[in-house]
């Protein structure tokens, strides 16, 4: 089966700007999540989905927000970028087991 | 879930074998121990995980103390390939549902040629 997918890998945005990462799961996984990694702060949990719904949140501004699709795929958005934003935001997806399977990760810069 | 606890850095020589501690003092029966790494700039991949029998698969070997409150990662022959940071996480298995994965900061393995 094919991994983790993410798109784009790189992006680069100024302050103010809103920008939206796509997450393709592995095949048969119904189970997407959201994570942000700074070197400050480690990898921290955004949000999971599970069948279209969001069923866990972590401690994050309104600003960052997401939606699974009906083929699983799921996408994250982000507002109003701030300078802080600036991280790998990574996907996991998994079955019904407690495994996740990370994908490559997108790296954005705000400017 | 329960926290962990692990060094933050090690090195291991090329060949050698690398032991990976991390302590989990407070964990509970229905926890598992779990084992990811990251190599730079990637996202985390899955090594291996336990309840409390030793666990063998190709990557690496997981050995849980027999009270489960500490456990260590081995990676046999370990390669320039394998540094990474390793983390170690406990938690009780979700089924059908959501769940939240909490990474600490995990060990930074260096392995020198």
């Amino acid at each position: 089966k094919a991994g983790v997918t993410q798109t784009p890998r790189y992006l680069i945005k100024t302050r103010g700007q809103q920008v939206t990462l796509s997450c393709s799961p592995i095949s048969g996984h119904r189970s997407v999540s959201w994570y942000q990694q700074t070197p400050g702060q480690g990898l921290q949990f955004l949000f999971e989905y599970f069948s279209e719904t969001q069923r866990n949140k972590g401690n994050f501004p309104g600003r960052f927000s997401g939606r699974q699709f009906s083929n699983s795929r799921s996408e994250m958005n982000v507002s109003t970028l701030e300078l802080g934003d600036s991280a790998l935001y990574l996907c996991a997806s998994r079955e019904n087991t407690d495994t996740q399977y990370f994908g490559p990760g997108t790296r954005l810069t705000v400017l | 879930d329960a926290k962990t606890t692990q060094p933050p850095s090690m090195d291991c020589a090329e060949g050698r074998a690398a032991n990976l501690p991390c302590n989990h003092s407070t964990i509970s029966g229905n926890e598992y121990v779990y084992w990811y790494r990251q190599i730079h700039s990637q996202g985390p991949q899955y090594i291996i995980h336990g309840l409390k029998n030793n666990e063998t698969n190709e990557m690496a070997s997981l050995i849980i103390t027999e009270d489960r409150k500490s456990s260590t990662l081995i990676l046999p022959h370990a390669t320039l390939r394998d540094t990474a940071v390793y983390y170690c996480i406990v938690r009780v298995p979700h089924s059908g549902g959501y769940q939240k994965v909490t990474f600490g900061t995990g060990t930074k393995l260096q392995v020198i040629p």
